[in-house]
């Protein structure tokens, strides 16, 4: 079992729309929560970080994270064409240098104008 | 300011050859890691320097080399490829210490064995 599933999707949507993309985890070790997006052909750059449960909002995204349920979502408000992309779940036990950062294998979200 | 660079952007290898992926970042970050992403497998890490002059193994270290040349500089060597070394690898680098620091990925290298 992967320590961290995710969908891959793809997720079709029209503009306009709220997407929710999530991802579950085994480790209950597990206190940093990040979400990267991924443009075709470039590198994941960091969306969201969230430490322990709770929500993070920031613009048209929120993070949430429900430790209880090793489950963690992000949501994207009045999703644009731009938002098209992979986005990865990341999670790591902790923020040294050392502490492995375990990725999701990535949704592939689609805004249709 | 560039971030983090890697060379080549692509790269086609032969069974057996051996080439060296190269990766610098301009940011004075203490950590440097190489990633490598596969379709349905997300990103695996390979291998990752903590700071200069240390480098420690990741989840996928076999078949691969690393240098940690100075703080800048990252490499990441293939000594004989085999075709399950195709792959896209992903350079990466953080200031490292604190809760709010962030990992900052390369643009990536595309590599296929034949």
């Amino acid at each position: 079992q992967k320590e961290v599933e995710q969908d891959p999707g793809p997720l079709s949507v029209p503009e306009g729309a709220i997407v929710s993309l999530n991802c579950t985890y085994s480790n209950s070790a597990f206190q940093y929560f990040m979400w990267y997006r991924q443009y075709s052909r470039k590198g994941p750059e960091l969306l969201m970080y969230t430490y322990s449960s709770g929500n993070k909002e920031d613009g048209r995204f929120t993070a949430q994270v429900d430790k209880s349920s090793k489950y963690i979502s992000l949501f994207i408000r009045d999703s644009q064409p731009s938002d098209s992309a992979t986005y990865l779940c990341a999670m790591s036990a902790g923020y040294s240098s050392a502490s492995k950062i375990i990725f999701g294998s990535g949704t592939r979200l689609s805004i249709r104008p | 300011n560039a971030g983090v660079t890697q060379t080549p952007k692509f790269q086609v290898l032969k069974t057996g050859q051996s080439m060296t992926l190269q990766c610098a970042q301009d940011m004075n970050h203490n950590s440097m890691y190489w990633y490598r992403q596969d379709p349905g497998m997300g990103l695996r890490l390979i291998y990752y320097s903590a700071s200069e002059g240390t480098t420690d193994k990741g989840e996928v270290p076999n078949g691969y080399n690393v240098s940690r040349l100075n703080k800048r500089e990252f490499s990441l060597r293939l000594e004989s490829a085999a075709p399950s070394q195709t792959s896209v690898y992903f350079c990466a680098s953080i200031r490292a210490g604190t809760s709010t620091d962030t990992q900052y990925f390369g643009p990536g290298t595309r590599l296929t064995v034949l």
